[in-house]
This record gives structure tokens, C-alpha cells and sequence, in this order.
């Protein structure tokens, strides 16, 4: 069965650093994994994410990850943080044949300090 | 115009009585989703259905149950509320893909609090 580990429950960051924040899957086969972001008293929003092919991914806001089998990571980096970024990050991974079912890394808290 | 809504976004109840959640998707998606996050905003996933049909039926008890009436639509609903069903509820939706588990949408959320 698959899982997704995030190590860090809580990061605070200054505006205008860069970051990255940690994603660890463990899953047999081809994992397909996504980065969302919740906002305090919102739904989750979809940042990026990776099927195949390049192993760095672009997606919204500015985010990137990178996908590295040889370390089951897929790890999320901004190069520079906004006091908007403040949130709640998951990372979450998918196997094929599985009813699109997901399953969510226990999230990573994101606090930006001006 | 809203993706995934959900109805209601707040509900306090007592424990014993019954309720239901409504979600509806406007994005033409064939799969849609129950989602549980706790009070720690671990989320988990509860059940899925395509087209109608349940596909995914977590170890959920079954005092929860989940009724799709059409493709758009998935409500959940609750019998005999407990304490512990105390979360926010996200529903979710999603394209059907031939087995890749695609991205999903979700709504805001209900937050259900039982008193």
C-alpha cells in the first residue's frame, strides 16, 4: 500500500527566501503525485503535478517540484516566497487501477514571516 | 461560477441526530469524492463513485452513507452522529481516466460539529 510521509509539520520562512518543502512517497510501482495548498477555511487548490516524463514540474503561483525515484521524494521549492504563500501543503500520491484514490501526506504548515 | 459546491459550509448538531451534506460539480466529471480531514487536518479519503456507481468504500462506519443521484451530484449522509464525527467534510470530483488516478477538484468544505 501506498503513503506519503511530509517531515515537517510546521516551517517559517521569511519573505523573499526561498523554500522547499519535503515530500516522501512510498509506493512499488509508477507513483502519481500532486502538491495542493489549503488556505485557512478553504477547499484545497491543486499546484502540480507528475505522471511522467520530466522529473521537474512547473506549476501555479511559481511552485516547482521534483520527482527523484532513487530517493522517493518529490519535494516542493519556491524560490521566492510571498506573505501569500502562508498555508497548509500536501503532498499526495495515487497508484493506477485504484479508483483515483489518493493518499495525503499529513501536511505541512507554511508561516511566512515580513 | 463554482466548481464543486458544497451545502452547508457550517453545521452544529447534537450527537444522536441525523444529517446529510449536498455537493454538486459543474465540471462535467464522472468521478466524485468524500474526503474527511480531522482536527490534526489529516485527510482521508472516504468514498468515491463513478457514474453512480460506488467504487471506493473506505473503513468508514456505516452510520455514513453516501448517495450519488446523478453524475454531478454526491451527498453524504449521516445517521446517529457521534462526537468523533466532528471534521471538516470535502467533497471532490475528477475525470475518470481509465485507471490513472487524476486530479481532483474539491469544494470548500463543511465544517460538521457535534455537540
Amino acid at each position: 500500500a501506498q503513503s506519503v510521509t511530509q517531515p515537517d509539520i510546521h516551517i517559517t520562512v521569511s519573505e523573499g527566501a526561498s523554500l522547499e518543502l519535503r515530500c516522501n512517497y512510498s509506493y512499488g510501482a509508477t507513483p502519481y503525485l500532486f502538491w495542493y495548498v489549503q488556505s485557512p477555511g478553504q477547499g484545497l487548490q491543486l499546484l502540480l503535478k507528475y505522471f511522467s516524463g520530466d522529473t521537474l514540474v512547473q506549476g501555479i503561483k511559481g511552485f516547482e517540484a521534483e520527482f527523484k525515484r532513487s530517493q522517493s521524494s518529490f519535494n516542493l521549492r519556491k524560490p521566492s516566497v510571498h506573505w501569500s504563500d502562508a498555508a497548509e501543503y500536501f503532498c499526495a500520491v495515487g497508484a493506477f487501477n485504484q479508483g483515483g484514490k489518493l493518499i495525503f501526506g499529513q501536511g505541512t504548515e507554511l508561516s511566512v514571516k515580513p | 461560477d463554482t466548481a464543486v459546491s458544497q451545502t452547508p459550509k457550517y453545521l452544529v448538531t447534537q450527537m444522536g441526530n441525523d444529517k446529510s451534506i449536498k455537493c454538486e460539480q459543474n465540471l462535467g466529471h464522472d468521478t466524485m469524492y468524500w474526503y474527511k480531514q480531522d482536527s490534526k487536518k489529516f485527510l482521508k479519503i472516504m468514498f468515491s463513485y463513478n457514474n453512480k456507481e460506488l467504487i471506493i468504500n473506505e473503513t468508514v462506519p456505516n452510520r455514513f452513507s453516501p448517495k450519488s443521484p446523478d453524475k454531478a451530484h454526491l451527498n453524504l449522509h449521516i445517521n446517529s452522529l457521534e462526537l468523533g464525527d466532528s471534521a471538516v467534510y470535502f467533497c471532490a470530483s475528477s475525470q475518470g481516466s481509465g485507471g490513472r488516478p487524476l486530479e481532483q477538484y474539491f469544494g470548500p468544505g463543511t465544517r460538521l460539529t457535534v455537540t
